[in-house]
């Protein structure tokens, strides 16, 4: 059982690139969601997804766009980078039963220059 | 508008004493509360959580404890260990999703 997998693992984007942050979970969880990890800032939301075909957006949605066709991938893309989306993503997918914890990949370190 | 607060960054405690982590929260809907450990460099793994029908919730050397009226909840470790240093993430369950407090960094001197 892997749980959540992301990839890649650290990235280094120019200003104005485009890229997309993959995530997978083989424990068919309906929830899933992306989280940036900045200091002093815990872990903020993104967008998540309470099953295929729905998306939400969170807290910091602005710059970043999701999809989800399949229960397993939820993949979160960056549509024009900017050094103020450099962080750390987490991708992170649960159960829908109410009292659940919440599954996370290993994180993906984005440099934005 | 933090829903879920953490005070305090920092938190230095000497191996086999007690390390107490606390957070607060505002939405008094929230029904349900994690704590979670992060290493560098790993993403956050789920240590214990407390249900809004309880007031405590012990599993080996960690025990929450959940103060509803003050809309308080606190993490005790005991004793503490130097494998305990991590930064402690406190989360409340809101519809469909999970809401983190900033997180407190434990380290544990041996």
């Amino acid at each position: 059982n892997a749980g959540v997998t992301q990839t890649p693992k650290f990235q280094v984007l120019k200003t104005g690139q485009s890229m997309t942050l993959q995530c997978a979970q083989d424990m068919n969880h309906e929830y899933m969601s992306w989280y940036r990890q900045d200091p002093g800032m815990g872990l903020r939301l993104i967008h998540y997804s309470v099953g295929a075909g729905i998306t939400d957006q969170g807290e910091v949605p602005n710059g970043y766009n999701v999809s989800r066709s399949t229960t397993e991938d939820f993949p979160l893309r960056l549509l024009s980078a900017a050094p103020s989306q450099t962080s750390v993503y987490f991708c992170a997918s649960s159960y829908r039963t109410e009292n659940t914890e919440a599954f996370f990949g290993q994180g993906t370190r984005l440099t934005v220059v | 508008d933090q829903q879920v607060k953490q005070n305090s960054p920092s938190l230095s405690v000497q191996e086999g004493r007690i390390s107490i982590l606390n957070c607060d929260y505002t939405n008094s809907m929230f029904d349900y509360f994690l704590w979670y450990k992060k290493y560098p460099a790993e993403g956050p793994t789920f240590l214990i959580s407390i249900s809004s029908i309880k007031d405590k919730n012990e599993d080996g050397r960690f025990t929450v404890f959940l103060n509803k009226s003050a809309k308080h909840l606190s993490l005790h470790i005991v004793p503490s260990q130097p494998g305990d240093s991590a930064v402690y993430f406190c989360a409340a369950k809101g519809t469909y999703k999970y809401i983190f407090g900033t997180g407190t960094r434990l380290k544990v001197l041996a």
